[in-house]
């Protein structure tokens, strides 16, 4: 079936650092691709999507491009900042008994520190 | 502005208890969903329900059951039959059949078991 598969965490980097979040999928066809993101005791927050092969979503600073050739939709962020701080899921559609479900990810959790 | 209510955001059950979890939203979403989130983990479906009237069972819908009377209100009813409620869970809704569209998510309620 479709599903995902992340990077586990958790992941400590320092203020300014380089992020890379690594999420490679498998799915029949092209899905539409999401990046979530979670604040310490909120919900999930979309934080972008890309619907067809090489697209790049971007909000916030962070980026993520669609590769159908590698199935993977990798998390960037140049310079993260203590306010980064959460846990980030991958997380892609599938269709099934006539519906849309999402398929998460299993989190990773971010520590940035000043 | 328009978003998902989940109340309350603390919930306590006692042995032998069966509990309910608000969820409303007012974005005139048809589609609405309930996941468990444990730490360290994914989301995982409990039910789900694509129109009023109407609701189907996730992968993990054992002790669990749910009403769909309205559009904008899918309740959650934790039921003394669900031997491990304790975990935070989250109410989400989206436009039905759109695999492109993304699910927008409550703030969650966490459950304790006293």
């Amino acid at each position: 079936g479709d599903s995902v598969t992340q990077m586990e965490g958790p992941v400590t980097l320092s203020e300014e650092a380089f992020l890379t979040i690594n999420c490679t999928y498998t799915a029949t066809g092209y899905p539409s691709l999401f990046w979530y993101v979670q604040y310490p005791g909120e919900g999930l927050q979309l934080l972008l999507k890309a619907t067809k092969a090489d697209d790049k979503g971007s909000n916030k600073g962070f980026e993520a491009t669609y590769r159908k050739e590698t199935t993977s939709f990798h998390l960037e962020k140049g310079s993260v900042q203590v306010s980064d701080s959460a846990v980030y899921f991958c997380a892609l559609p599938y269709s099934g008994a006539g519906s849309y479900q999402l398929t998460f990810g299993k989190g990773t959790k971010l520590s940035v520190i000043p | 502005d328009g978003g998902i209510t989940q109340s309350p955001k603390y919930l306590f059950r006692k042995e032998g208890q069966n509990v309910t979890l608000s969820c409303e939203q007012n974005l005139n979403h048809d589609a609405m969903y309930w996941y468990r989130q444990d730490p360290g983990q994914g989301l995982r479906l409990i039910y789900y329900s694509q129109i009023v009237n109407d609701f189907q069972k996730g992968d993990i819908a054992e002790g669990y059951s749910v009403s769909r009377e309205k559009k904008e209100s899918f309740p959650l009813t934790v039921t003394s039959a669900q031997k491990n409620p304790t975990a935070f869970y989250l109410c989400a809704s989206s436009i039905p059949l759109a695999g492109n569209q993304p699910q927008h998510f409550g703030d969650g309620t966490r459950l304790s078991i006293l």
